[in-house]
């Protein structure tokens, strides 16, 4: 199993350009996370999917959309980057049947962008 | 009110020596799940140990263990016997069993160095 992965590895957008943060999990996870991470600081819950065609804000959702068209994958997009959402991403999934306190998160990679 | 919290931004410990990782959460669930994971510069999130509010005894796995103090709502991670591949970010998460789509919240983090 690849686990989680995410592309791109890296990215630079200019101030009002868009972009898709691709996710995709091998592990046939119901639920699946997209986390943001500023220098220095913890992970934020952008949003969340407890399955297919299921999606829910986080805490920071503003300037983000995402879908959920398959288990596998979980798209986050970005409409007019801002400099403010210079930072690096993470998603995530966890066990199918979730929403127990037991359900481990796993990441991927990450991806850091750069808003110019 | 910050369900986690980790208040020492950065730590040192000498190889080879025990080092405790503090922290504490709020919730009032009686129901809920603490994780401890390792960021190292690579960026990677790694998970390492799992407590369930119902375990009766502390989580352990290898050269970490996690003290739980219940009533002081205290999750501290112990790393037993130090190495240098120790030295990484480790944030602490929690995740609450009434919470939609198993959420987790995460500490700010503590910067954990070995020095040799």
């Amino acid at each position: 199993n690849a686990g989680v992965t995410q592309t791109p590895k890296f990215r630079i957008l200019k101030i009002g350009q868009s972009m898709t943060l691709q996710c995709t999990q091998d592990m046939n996870h119901n639920y699946m996370y997209w986390y943001r991470q500023d220098p220095g600081m913890g992970l934020k819950l952008i949003y969340y999917s407890v399955g297919a065609g299921i999606t829910d804000k986080g805490e920071v959702p503003n300037g983000y959309n995402v879908s959920r068209s398959t288990t596998e994958d979980f798209p986050l997009r970005l409409e007019l980057a801002a400099p403010s959402q210079t930072s690096v991403y993470f998603c995530a999934s966890s066990h199918p049947g979730g929403g127990h306190p037991t359900d481990t998160q796993y990441f991927g990679p990450g991806t850091r962008l750069t808003v110019l | 009110a910050q369900k986690i919290t980790q208040t020492q931004p950065g730590m040192f410990v000498q190889e080879k020596e025990a080092v405790t990782l503090d922290c504490t959460y709020d919730t009032s669930d009686q129901s809920y799940g603490l994780f401890w994971y390792k960021q190292p510069s690579s960026g990677e999130m790694i998970f390492l140990i799992y407590q369930g509010s119902y375990d009766e005894q502390n989580a352990t796995e290898g050269r970490y263990s996690l003290n739980f103090q219940k009533a002081r709502k205290s999750a501290n991670l112990v790393i037993s016997a130090s190495q240098l591949g120790d030295s990484a970010m480790y944030f602490c998460a929690m995740t609450e069993a009434l919470t939609t789509g198993n959420q987790f919240y995460f500490g700010t983090g503590t910067s954990l160095t070995v020095i040799p």
